[in-house]
């Protein structure tokens, strides 16, 4: 996942707003996605956006998506202890033999009470 | 619905023997994955299969090899392990609309 960039630690208070960040590489991807790992289970799906969108709201959760700068951020808004957990930005990328998701490192959130 | 089942769940191997990873979906997605977690370098994908018959190379596919012999199962061996083969092991299947991805809860393999 080196061509998909993120930073590896945030730490917030709970209540505050948690913002995660991700910068990505191929301009060409379709979808960009942000995934969430609790400790010992595999990655769920919590939200995507498609290129042609700015922005993406559910619920507490706001995606932006910069395709200039190629830039993708996570907002979580009144932000929970059930929060912490890793969260991973991916981007599909198509070619001749259809698409595959690459992530980037993981941003592990970490919400104090 | 079971979605993604992954066996087994944790293995400790000697260095130098086989091992095969299962992997089976019940969504009759046509593409599925496998990828690997290791810390600070996130999930970088092994091999692929877009649909049975067919598989590909994904980041890092030495040392791996997968077979794809219907929809629902896609295997990854490891012929010879070494201890750098130690990782926490995903395996993934795909809707071909969105390109979503649903993992399994993962295998976490230690080679000593």
């Amino acid at each position: 996942g080196e061509d998909v960039e993120q930073s590896l630690f945030l730490s917030v208070r709970e209540g505050d707003s948690s913002v995660i960040n991700c910068t990505y590489t191929d301009s060409s991807s379709t979808y960009l996605y942000w995934y969430k790992q609790e400790p010992g289970a595999g990655l769920q799906l919590l939200t995507y956006i498609f290129s042609n969108m700015d922005m993406k709201q559910d619920q507490r959760l706001t995606v932006l998506l910069n395709k200039k700068d190629k830039h993708l951020s996570l907002r979580i808004a009144d932000t929970q202890t059930g929060d912490s957990a890793i969260y991973f930005c991916a981007e599909r990328r198509m070619g001749n033999q259809g698409g595959k998701l690459i992530f980037g490192q993981g941003t592990e959130l970490s919400v104090k009470p | 619905i079971a979605g993604i089942t992954q066996a087994p769940t944790s293995q400790i191997l000697a260095a130098g023997r086989r091992m095969t990873l299962r992997c089976t979906q019940d969504m009759r997605h046509n593409a599925m994955y496998w990828y690997r977690q290791d810390l600070g370098l996130g999930l970088r994908l092994i091999h692929y299969s877009n649909t049975a018959g067919t598989t590909g190379k994904g980041e890092v596919p030495d040392g791996y090899s997968v077979s794809r012999a219907n929809t629902d199962d896609f295997p990854l061996t490891l012929a010879s392990a070494v201890p750098s083969q130690t990782s926490v092991y995903f395996c993934a299947s795909s809707d071909s609309a969105t390109g979503e991805l649903f993992f399994g809860e993962g295998s976490r393999l230690t080679v000593l």
